[in-house]
């Protein structure tokens, strides 16, 4: 059964850090593409970030570029996201999704399975 | 970027009714559109990718159509298990993925 289990949220204030990590188990990790999709209170989805199987591509939304990285380490089936500089409007929902599509070319897909979500408040 | 327009942003029907939602693009784009249905406090179910492959294991009564800006998804007889919000989201759209604003199901 494939399983995505985030952790690392919680409450931080405005300019702060930190490092969201999804576990996955139960399906080859080294061979798929992730992506972080994020859910502020009330609202609807926002995708984040995108990262292929071998680290080569990565994607950001505007919204976050150049002060979210992510990364993931296949040897501990492992996903993160390093968020610094963060903003009230970052307060959020966080999931990881397993991405799959229908191409292959590495330029995003959609997710077919989810983890439970890690919540990320900014404020002071 | 694409921009996806969702229609509507919510909706009340009774059970059994035909229910449809639209998504609408910038531009026209190849059919790389996904749905999701999120129930309330849950995690985002994919329905249907490829515009119109249903995803293992959704029950039939929900179908997608449609190509270049225009797309829909359909409920055929509404259940109240149905009960959700409904996302369209674009994908191949490197360096961007969208989703829609959502569309809010009501019984």
């Amino acid at each position: 059964e494939v399983q995505l289990v985030e952790s690392g949220g919680g409450l931080v204030q405005p300019g702060g850090s930190l490092r969201l990590s999804c576990a996955a188990s139960g399906f080859t990790f080294s061979i798929y593409s992730m992506n972080w999709i994020r859910q502020a209170p009330g609202k609807g989805l926002e995708w984040v970030s995108y990262i292929s199987s071998s680290s080569g591509v990565i994607y950001y939304a505007d919204s976050v570029k150049g002060r979210f990285t992510i990364s993931r380490d296949n040897a501990q089936n492992s996903l993160y996201l390093q968020m610094n500089g963060l903003r009230a409007e970052d307060t959020a929902v966080y999931y990881c999704g397993r991405d799959l599509d229908d191409t292959g070319r590495e330029l995003g897909g959609y997710c077919d399975h989810w983890g439970q979500g890690t919540v990320v408040t900014v404020s002071s | 970027d694409i921009q996806m327009t969702q229609s509507p942003s919510s909706l009340s029907a009774s059970v059994g009714d035909r229910v449809t939602i639209t998504c609408r693009a910038s531009r026209e784009f190849s059919n790389y559109l996904a749905w999701y249905q999120q129930k309330p406090g849950k995690v985002p179910r994919l329905l249907i990718h490829a515009a119109s492959t249903l995803q293992s294991g959704v029950p039939s009564r929900f179908s997608g159509s449609g190509s270049g800006t225009y797309f829909t998804l359909t409920i055929s007889s509404l259940q109240p298990e149905d009960v959700a919000t409904y996302y369209c989201q674009t994908y191949n759209t490197a360096p961007r993925i969208t989703f829609g604003g959502g569309t809010r199901v009501e019984i």
